[in-house]
């Protein structure tokens, strides 16, 4: 079966801090990594792909240990805007064929 | 930006009528999902479809559902004999190659009454 398991939070975050979240899968096949975030009642959207060589995107920072099977995210200077659901999201061996497997999420919310 | 569209945003129907989910994908893309989210639950996979056949299925996607692409643009989801659990969010999605992101559609939400 497979599962990707995340904190639920809410993580309560000051306006300008740095957050971290992490998630664990449980397909070691898996071979492709996704951040997605979702607001209330809307689609997932893709924040960023994680590469096993890590990668940033502005504020925004993917690791992935494959050994360990776990992602994180990295979020710096936080936003108002920030505040929404963080999806960890794992695809498995079979390529475009594979569906996703979704965590259950991270929500964040951003204080002023 | 080209995007997914699914249409209608949200449908009530009465326990055991059937509805049609319908999705455009993005035009050029070649792999086509549906997924479902109950509400405060995950996303979960229902159906990935690929050269006009089903890739892949989920264990939640059982006699009752079925998929088709009528034509080159339309995907859609049928689901038989609704039940107050097919009560969720619907949504579509699809992507260019095969380890490359997903682009999800707006969703339509379902209300089994």
């Amino acid at each position: 079966r497979k599962e990707v398991e995340q904190d639920p939070g809410p993580f309560n975050v000051p306006e300008g801090a740095t957050v971290a979240f992490n998630c664990t899968y449980s397909n070691s096949a898996s071979q492709s990594f996704f951040w997605y975030r979702q607001d209330c009642r809307k689609e997932p959207k893709l924040l960023m792909s994680v590469y096993s060589s890590g990668n940033e995107d502005g504020r925004f920072t993917a690791q992935l240990n494959r050994a360990s099977q776990y992602i994180s995210l990295l979020i710096r200077d936080s936003k108002l805007s920030d505040s929404a659901t963080y999806l960890c999201v794992v695809r498995g061996s079979g390529g475009g064929a594979d569906g996703l497997t979704f965590g259950k999420g991270t929500h964040l919310i951003i204080q002023p | 930006e080209p995007e997914v569209t699914q249409t209608p945003s949200h449908q009530v129907t009465q326990m055991g009528q059937e509805v049609i989910l319908r999705c455009v994908p993005i035009s050029n893309h070649l792999y086509f999902y549906w997924y479902r989210q109950i509400l405060g639950q995950k996303v979960e996979f229902l159906v990935s479809f690929y050269n006009n056949e089903i890739s892949e299925k989920s264990e939640i996607f059982d006699d009752q559902f079925s998929v088709e692409r009528p034509d080159g643009s339309n995907f859609t989801l049928k689901i038989r004999s609704t039940k107050l659990e097919d009560s969720a969010m619907y949504f579509c999605a699809s992507s260019s190659e095969g380890d490359t992101e997903a682009f999800f559609g707006q969703g339509t939400r379902l209300t089994v009454v």
